[in-house]
């Protein structure tokens, strides 16, 4: 069973469009973190959203906490090229001594010129 | 300066062979891990360190033994290496246990 449910799974685009991407899960969450990966590279923070209803923008990326905080969105306006890249939410679960920062199997974005 | 960052980036070998992997974190953080991202780039824990210590352990078969010489360092090493060990090995650390991962650029296994 999978701990955090991203979807889609793949998705193309064309340079100019929207898009959400989703992380969800039946468990609560004492935070969330969403990364990048681009081909050959490790995965790079982009933000972390710990308050439960949290919404925090970076640039044209909007990420938001669900107000139960077990789940989370990303939301990308007027994608360009250079956002392809292998999108991971991670997160730690409230409560319990578990330390353990469990990835979702991340979402394939390709954005086409 | 490289925060995180592993050697060999490319390893191939064949079963059956012994490997290690190198890790060094000059962030001066507490927390390092090894992750494994397979073909469907699916990251998966399999230990983590605090301060040195073991303090994770996920089910991972006992030829992986990370050894860490000191807080900046964490080493993995593979017996009898296996096809099924192919895979891309992450290390990572972060500031402390539950803070954000700062990832190396990865090493790519290829068991022959």
């Amino acid at each position: 069973t999978q701990l955090l449910e991203q979807s889609p799974q793949f998705l193309s685009i064309q340079e100019g469009e929207n898009l959400t991407v989703y992380c969800n899960s039946s468990s609560v969450f004492s935070s969330l973190q969403w990364y990048r990966q681009e081909p050959g590279e490790g995965p790079v923070l982009l933000v972390t959203v710990v308050t439960g209803g949290e919404v925090k923008k970076l640039k044209r990326l909007t990420f938001q906490f669900g107000d139960a905080r077990k789940d989370s969105s990303l939301h990308i306006t007027a994608a360009q090229p250079g956002d392809t890249g292998l999108y991971l939410c991670a997160g730690v679960r409230s409560g319990g001594s578990n330390y353990k920062l469990t990835f979702g199997k991340g979402t394939l974005l390709t954005v086409n010129p | 300066d490289t925060a995180v960052s592993q050697t060999p980036k490319y390893l191939v070998t064949q079963m059956g062979n012994d490997k290690s992997i190198k890790c060094e974190q000059n962030l001066g953080h507490d927390t390092m891990y090894w992750y494994k991202q397979d073909s469907k780039k699916f990251l998966k824990i399999m230990f983590s360190y605090n301060n040195k210590e073991l303090i994770i352990n996920e089910t991972v078969p006992n030829r992986f033994s990370p050894k860490s010489p000191d807080k900046a360092h964490l080493n993995l090493h593979i017996n009898s290496l296996e096809l099924g060990d192919s895979a891309v090995y992450f290390c990572a650390s972060s500031p402390t246990i539950n803070t954000e991962a700062f990832f190396g650029q990865g090493t790519r296994l290829t068991v022959v």
